[in-house]
């Protein structure tokens, strides 16, 4: 079974450019999670979709930061325009659905913010 | 929101030693609760987790205790590996979103 996939790995841009960030869940998995990990920290949850629709974004900068799930499978995560304090791993996770626990996470992507 | 507080944060250990990572927390909401293993450069890979039904659950060398009186829950790693060196995340789960700790740095020695 293929797991959770994310692109790109790497990104460094200059501090007020735009990024975007993709995420292609586990097949079968309704429920999708974005979580920001600064270094030496633990990851922490951005916004949680189940199917297309948003669950929970109460952690989400909404000022810069904005995600979709049109269809319900791929997700994008874009943050505009970025600050210094973005610098990250955006790490994308699913699960089967909603009720189910268990999350499994991609490999992230690391943002850089120069 | 649930704060999570793991301790230590880093420990080193020689080869064939036990590890053993503390994580507290107060919300005597939460459920379950799930510890997740992080190599560098890659995302947490779940390790071993348990619901707040069961005290205590092991698998091979990889064994979780729970204490929901006390609130806290650990994880034991006996007869430790090089390949087990990474960063070790506790978790957990009482509503809608996860709660991780903050992380131990395990390095085993050879």
């Amino acid at each position: 079974e293929a797991g959770v996939a994310q692109s790109p790995r790497y990104k460094i841009i200059e501090k007020r450019q735009s990024v975007a960030f993709w995420c292609n869940p586990i097949s079968g998995h309704a429920t999708l999670y974005w979580y920001q990990q600064i270094l030496g920290q633990g990851p922490k949850l951005l916004i949680q979709f189940q199917n297309n629709g948003v669950v929970d974004d109460s952690q989400l900068p909404k000022d810069r930061f904005s995600a979709e799930r049109l269809k319900g499978v791929d997700s994008t995560l874009k943050i505009q325009p970025a600050k210094l304090e973005d610098s990250a791993v955006y790490l994308c996770a699913s699960s089967f659905n909603r009720g189910e626990e268990t999350q499994y996470f991609g490999p992230g992507t690391r943002l850089l913010v120069l | 929101g649930e704060n999570v507080e793991q301790h230590p944060s880093t420990l080193s250990v020689q080869e064939g030693d036990s590890a053993v990572i503390k994580c507290t927390y107060s919300d005597s909401a939460s459920n379950y609760f799930p510890w997740y293993k992080q190599e560098l450069g890659k995302g947490p890979q779940l390790i071993i987790d348990i619901r707040s039904n069961v005290g205590e659950k092991k698998d091979q060398r990889i064994a979780v205790t729970l204490n929901k009186t006390a609130k806290h829950f650990s994880l034991h790693i006996t007869e430790t590996q090089p390949e087990d060196s990474a960063v070790y995340f506790c978790a957990l789960k009482g509503g809608s979103d996860m709660r991780f700790g903050a992380g131990t740095r395990l390095t085993v020695k050879p």
